[in-house]
């Protein structure tokens, strides 16, 4: 399968921006999706990006691609505890395929 | 509009006994999918429906593992006999397409525990 690969953790402060990373394989990827999942629960779709695209703008969220470096990342604006989650990137490979990165821990300190 | 609902939310089984998991997926979604999500992972495509048919299972582990959906719409996730390893969060999501854009939605999950 596709390799989609995360940092593990990242920790910041309430008020702060957090920037989470990804890296994928495919570069026949269309579609680049971000997730985030509260304990306990699904994964919630926040916001995607069609890869001829390199910067998508959703209210506090900032998705920013480098397709030349298959690089993806996700900027949250003004960090608030309730932003506290794991979040997974996902690439949609060939026909309605996706592959899932293992998740950042994103920990927002008061 | 109601979510994808799933159930059991969570299931204690020895190993060796069969185990179900049911899945309804948002009204007017045509694909289905049934992730495994062991802990610290992402999910991993276990199958995928386009309505009625099966149409990835690659990664379904057929000994034990089978799914069926009746009529394009409910699932149901078996598994028989239950191993040791099995114990995991099953996922399921459905998905509308909008021009090229799949847009996932997931289920809470079934948390299983075999012991």
């Amino acid at each position: 399968g596709e390799d989609v690969e995360q940092s593990l953790f990242l920790s910041v402060r309430e008020g702060d921006s957090s920037v989470i990373n990804c890296t994928y394989t495919d570069s026949s990827s269309t579609y680049l999706y971000w997730y985030k999942q509260e304990p306990g629960a699904g994964l919630q779709l926040l916001t995607y990006i069609f890869s001829n695209m390199d910067m998508k703008q959703d209210q506090r969220l900032t998705v920013l691609l480098n397709k030349k470096d298959k690089h993806l990342s996700l900027r949250i604006a003004d960090t608030q505890t309730g932003d506290s989650a794991i979040y997974f990137c996902a690439e949609r490979s060939g026909f309605n395929k996706f592959y899932f990165g293992s998740g950042t821990k994103l920990n927002v300190k008061p | 509009e109601a979510g994808v609902v799933q159930s059991p939310r969570y299931k204690i089984i020895e190993k060796k006994q069969p185990v179900a998991f049911w899945c309804n997926p948002i009204s007017g979604h045509n694909t289905l999918y049934w992730y495994l999500q062991n802990l610290g992972q992402g999910p991993e495509l276990l199958i995928r429906y386009e309505n009625e048919e099966a149409v990835d299972d690659s990664q379904l582990p057929k000994d034990r593992f089978s799914a069926e959906r009746l009529k394009g719409v409910d699932s149901t996730l078996k598994i028989q006999p239950a191993e040791l390893g099995d114990s995991a969060v099953y996922l399921c999501a459905s998905s509308l397409r909008t021009g090229e854009v799949y847009e996932q939605y997931f289920g809470p999950g079934t948390r299983l525990t075999v012991t």
